[in-house]
């Protein structure tokens, strides 16, 4: 069975520092992995995705994530955060593309705050 | 990318009366959709499984009677709380798929909170 552990609830930075949010999985399968952003009373934006094609992958807004097998981590970083990067990123892992017939099991979730 | 809609974004209900939730994809087709709960400082917990002219598949622990879905098209699948209590107060959220292989990402919609009173 896939799991997720995202080892922070909460993560606080400066403006202009950078960001790392943690996240482990646990799967019997190649996994995909994602993550997600959540800002306060809307739905979930995709952020980035890995399908077992290069480890190291970037998406939006300047995050990016590096899929490490040997370690089970998929951390989320950003070389600089901005106050609009304030939200709650969850972690997700599915058994394929996270598509149909596969179903999406989220982190717990990290709240990033960011201080002017 | 896909649009996926929920409506009502918020609702505000009495105890014994029954709450539909619409979830439609926009401008693409979704023979599964997936409803989702969301408790306060909590992840997500997937309720159950939308299928397009058939039943639909409950995760362990979710009671179908009360969480009934429909999904009686290709875009629109709708989830009613039957005989809300407080304690269905949450926000539920459904997501559908889109795209083929590699490029077959999961879009949410907005989400829609339920308030019992």
């Amino acid at each position: 069975a896939q799991s997720v552990t995202q080892l922070d609830s909460h993560v606080s930075v400066s403006e202009g520092t950078p960001v790392l949010l943690r996240c482990n999985y646990s799967s019997s399968y190649s996994p995909s992995l994602f993550w997600y952003v959540q800002h306060p009373n809307k739905g979930l934006q995709l952020l980035l995705k890995y399908t077992s094609a290069a480890t190291l992958v970037k998406g939006i807004n300047g995050f990016e994530a590096e899929f490490k097998k040997s370690e089970t981590s998929f951390h989320l970083t950003k070389p600089s955060a901005h106050m609009s990067d304030a939200a709650e990123y969850f972690c997700v892992v599915s058994d394929g593309y996270g598509g149909a017939t596969n179903k999406l099991i989220f982190g717990t979730g990290t709240l990033l705050a960011v201080q002017p | 990318g896909a649009v996926v809609s929920q409506h009502p974004s918020r609702v505000i209900c009495k105890s014994g009366t029954s709450v539909k939730i619409e979830c439609r994809s926009l401008d693409f087709q979704a023979t599964t959709m997936f409803w989702y709960r969301q408790f306060p400082k909590q992840s997500l917990m997937l309720m159950a499984t939308s299928n397009e002219g058939s039943k639909a598949t409950y995760e362990q622990g979710v009671e179908k009677d009360k969480f009934l879905i429909n999904h009686a098209s290709l875009t629109l699948s709708t989830l009613t709380v039957t005989s809300a209590h407080p304690e269905d107060s949450s926000f539920y959220i459904c997501s559908a798929p889109e795209g083929q292989g590699a490029n077959l990402e999961a879009f949410f919609g907005q989400g829609t909170r339920l308030t019992v009173v």
